[in-house]
Parts: C-alpha cells; sequence; structure tokens
C-alpha cells in the first residue's frame, strides 16, 4: 500500500537556523514519484520539487535542497537559513504512475520561523 | 505565466443544499484532479479526469458528481450538502505525454466551501 510519513508535526527555529523536514514512504512500485509542496497561511499549494525513483541524485535549489534515499525509502527536505517567509505547512506526496498519477499525501509538518 | 483558476474562491451553502465547484486548467493541461482538505488535514485525492474521461476514483462521496467538458475545464458538482463537506477544495492541473511520465500537478487556489 502506498503512504506517506511526516513524523514532525510542527518545527519551530529562529530565522537564520537550518531545518530538515523528514519524510518516509512506502510503496509496491519499482516506479513513482515523490514530491514537496509548501502550503502558506493564504491557503494555496506551492509545488516545490518533483522526483522520480531512477532518481537519487540529490538537488539544490537556493535554500532548498532535497535528499532522496531509497535504501531508506526517504526524502528528506532541508532549508539553510531559514526566513519568516518560510513559514508554511510542508507537504510530501507520492504518487505511483502504474495506476494512477493522484497524489498520497503526508500529514504536512508546520514550520514556524520566529524573527 | 497562466495558472490553474477556480472558482468561486469562497462558498457559503446550508445544508442538503447543492454546490458547483468549478476549475479551469493551465493550457494544454489535458489531465486535472480534485482533492479535498478538511481543517488541518492532508489534502485527499478526490476524482481524476484525463482528455474527458475519468481516470481514477478516490474517497468521493456518491452525493459528488464531477465531469470535464470539451474545453478541458472541470465541475464538481455536490448534492444533499452536510456540515463534514465544510472543506477546501483544490483543482489540480498536469500534461500527461502518453510516455509513462508523470508530471507534477499544479494546484488551485482552491475554494473554500463553508456548510453551516
Amino acid at each position: 500500500a502506498q503512504k506517506v510519513t511526516q513524523a514532525q508535526t510542527e518545527i519551530s527555529v529562529v530565522e537564520k537556523e537550518d531545518v530538515t523536514l523528514d519524510c518516509v514512504y512506502e510503496t509496491r512500485d519499482t516506479t513513482y514519484y515523490l514530491f514537496w509542496y509548501k502550503q502558506p497561511p493564504s491557503g494555496e499549494l506551492v509545488f516545490l520539487i518533483r522526483r522520480n525513483s531512477f532518481d537519487e541524485q540529490n538537488e539544490i535549489s537556493g535554500r532548498y535542497s532535497w535528499n532522496f534515499q531509497k535504501s531508506t525509502s526517504s526524502f528528506n527536505f532541508t532549508i539553510t537559513a531559514s526566513q519568516v517567509v518560510d513559514s508554511a505547512v510542508y507537504f510530501c506526496a507520492l504518487s505511483e504512475r502504474y495506476n494512477t498519477d493522484k497524489l498520497i499525501f503526508g500529514t504536512g509538518t508546520r514550520l514556524q520561523v520566529f524573527p | 505565466a497562466a495558472g490553474v483558476i477556480q472558482s468561486p474562491r469562497h462558498l457559503i451553502k446550508e445544508k442538503r443544499e447543492t454546490a458547483t465547484l468549478k476549475c479551469y486548467p493551465i493550457p494544454r493541461h489535458d489531465t486535472v484532479y480534485w482533492y479535498q482538505q478538511g481543517p488541518g488535514q492532508d489534502p485527499q485525492f478526490l476524482i481524476s479526469f484525463y482528455e474527458k474521461m475519468q481516470s481514477d476514483k478516490g474517497s468521493i462521496p456518491d452525493r459528488f458528481s464531477a465531469q470535464q467538458f470539451s474545453d478541458y475545464h472541470s465541475e464538481l458538482n455536490m448534492s444533499s450538502l452536510e456540515l463534514g463537506d465544510s472543506a477546501l477544495y483544490f483543482c489540480a492541473s498536469s500534461f500527461d505525454s502518453g510516455q509513462g511520465l508523470s508530471y507534477e500537478q499544479y494546484f488551485g487556489p482552491g475554494t473554500r466551501l463553508t456548510v453551516t
């Protein structure tokens, strides 16, 4: 069965601290896709990154970086030098291409960055 | 760049009433998804359409129906509304190349439905 686990319900940091959001997934398929979405207080869901199961290269985009490890079924997200504007709920999601592209979301991690 | 458009943005209905939510995907996107997000919860998949045909169905109540039209916009129809239907309803769109690739889903701003 497909499942995404975000064990951290809420994280609070002070500006400029680095913070890592954990994501662990379960799937029986060999072909799958992992995503991170940001949901700021305004409510919209903002796409951050998509990773397919064949690409384990880590990715860096500005202050954001992602670490994908198939051996541990994890797809962690790190924000370097956090800013107040990073405060949001972050969702990790999984889709399996075999049947459908529907997204299975984790329960989300609420990040609060204090000045 | 054009984004997914949802209307209305806010909707207040009474129990047992009917609601229709509309979604206009990003131009050239051929796949539309509907998700429901209850307060403090993660988005839950309801239903999806590819090229105007239903492609998958999640935990969508029988009181809800949806379709995708020839111009690719989609409508989610909700009847006999219940208090528990109060939620944020997202529409997302993506492009299916038909080559076994899963493209990212871009979400609209959502429609906040309140049932009183």
